[in-house]
């Protein structure tokens, strides 16, 4: 069974300030690490998919990074806003379908 | 935008009884989930469908659980006998980019 962890499970942060957080996940047969954004009452939404090793994706004031070899992912928001207020899950596939989510982080952004 | 439906968007139910949960997963997409999380839990994966037939599935999918697409647009979770521990909100997903909203599913 894989432990994917995410750190911290809660932070609030006053707007305008930048934040991130981390996925660890086993890196031993790492195909793709997802992230998601899920709102409350909402559906999870997909951020982004990250499959190869020092891999940086972006989409708007939202960055992410991959590091297969020690297992871990960094999500970051530059310039945090009332509506980045979510929870970021993140889960990882190694070989096969399953994924295996993390406890998720629950970003609290105070205007 | 394509979007994942699930209905019902909450059930209630008794212990022992069947349930189905129903989603119309995005049409042209070829891999379905079912996963679920119990309340204040990680969201776990319960099985991946592709082709018809079963690709993967976890240890919670034991055999009160299965999974169809009877119709080539929805795609149905039942559970036999449901227990209390089933209790959790039941999400669909199309590839793994694009979620349902969820059912919840309480059993009494």
């Amino acid at each position: 069974i894989l432990n994917v962890e995410q750190s911290p499970q809660s932070l609030h942060v006053q707007e305008g300030d930048s934040t991130n957080f981390t996925c660890s996940f086993p890196s031993s047969n790492f195909y793709a690490l997802h992230w998601y954004r899920w709102e409350t009452a909402k559906s999870p939404e997909a951020l982004f998919v990250m499959t190869l090793n020092g891999d940086e994706k972006k989409k708007g004031r939202i960055s992410a990074t991959l590091n297969t070899k020690e297992g871990y992912s960094y999500l970051y928001i530059k310039g945090s806003q009332p509506e980045d207020s979510a929870t970021y899950l993140c889960a990882s596939n190694n070989a096969g379908n399953m994924l295996t989510f993390g406890g998720g982080t629950r970003l609290m952004v105070k205007p | 935008e394509p979007e994942v439906t699930q209905t019902p968007s909450h059930q209630v139910t008794q212990m022992g009884q069947e349930v189905i949960l129903r989603c119309v997963p995005i049409s042209n997409h070829l891999y379905f989930y079912w996963y679920r999380q119990i309340l204040g839990q990680k969201v776990e994966f319960l099985v991946s469908f592709y082709n018809n037939e079963i690709s993967e599935k976890s240890e919670i999918f034991d055999d009160q659980f299965s999974v169809e697409r009877p119709d080539g647009s929805n795609f149905t979770l039942k559970i036999r006998s449901t227990k209390l521990e089933d209790s959790a909100m039941y999400f669909c997903a199309s590839s793994e980019e694009y979620f349902g909203p969820g059912t919840r599913l309480t059993v009494t």
